[in-house]
């Protein structure tokens, strides 16, 4: 069936590294792609997103990339900090209700 | 600041009641959705409503049902609660419109234990 999964549950770095979470997709129709984020006790929020025209994407010390010839998807975050500790969720959507399929979450833990 | 509300966030309810989550939403939005997120299992869609009084099967439908009276409420309903719908459940909006990412908004979620 179609689903988002992603290559490793945990991850760990020092503060000020540069993080790369990553992110298969099995839906050749996908068309847009979004990484959210969630702390703690919180819902998702939403990080950065890309469509698939795209390749290359990038935000405040965030950055997405999208390979569809291999269905990956990853998202870079620079400078790593404290705050970045997080689940991050990627999510894909082919349909005009939004409704989005998530991955399995990566936890990512930043140790000062 | 717009907001999705559950209206717990942490439940305990004993096998064979019907429980109610609720979730409510000041953005005007027309579309709203409910999830449940286990552990290893990421998010997984329940149902779906793109307008009052609409609903549509997700992913995983079974033993749930959601109830849409107005705009703003979208209440999921556990008919006969069993102990392997213990988990975290997500309540979200968008817009129809425009693209999932600006109008995707997520509550804090509620933490369902059934016993």
């Amino acid at each position: 069936g179609e689903s988002v999964g992603l290559h490793l549950p945990t991850l760990s770095v020092q503060e000020g590294d540069n993080s790369i979470i990553n992110c298969a997709y099995s839906n050749s129709a996908s068309d847009y792609f979004i990484w959210y984020k969630q702390e703690s006790g919180k819902g998702p929020q939403f990080i950065i997103d890309i469509r698939s025209n795209m390749d290359k994407r990038q935000g405040q010390r965030v950055t997405v990339l999208l390979n569809k010839t291999v269905k990956h998807l990853s998202l870079q975050i620079a400078a790593t900090q404290p705050g970045d500790s997080a689940v991050y969720f990627c999510a894909e959507s082919g349909t005009s209700y939004g409704k989005l399929t998530f991955g399995q979450g990566t936890i990512l833990t930043v140790h000062p | 600041d717009v907001k999705v509300t559950q209206s717990s966030r942490y439940l305990v309810k004993r096998t064979g009641e019907k429980v109610f989550l609720e979730c409510v939403q000041d953005m005007d939005h027309e579309n709203m959705f409910w999830y449940r997120q286990d552990p290893g299992l990421g998010l997984r869609l329940i149902y779906f409503s793109y307008d009052v009084k609409m609903k549509e099967k997700g992913d995983i439908p079974e033993g749930y049902s959601v109830s849409r009276e107005k705009k703003e409420r979208f209440s999921l309903i556990l008919e006969s609660a069993s102990t392997n719908q213990t988990s975290m459940y997500l309540c979200a909006s968008t817009t129809r419109q425009g693209e999932p990412s600006y109008g995707y908004t997520f509550g804090s979620g509620t933490r369902l234990t059934v016993v």
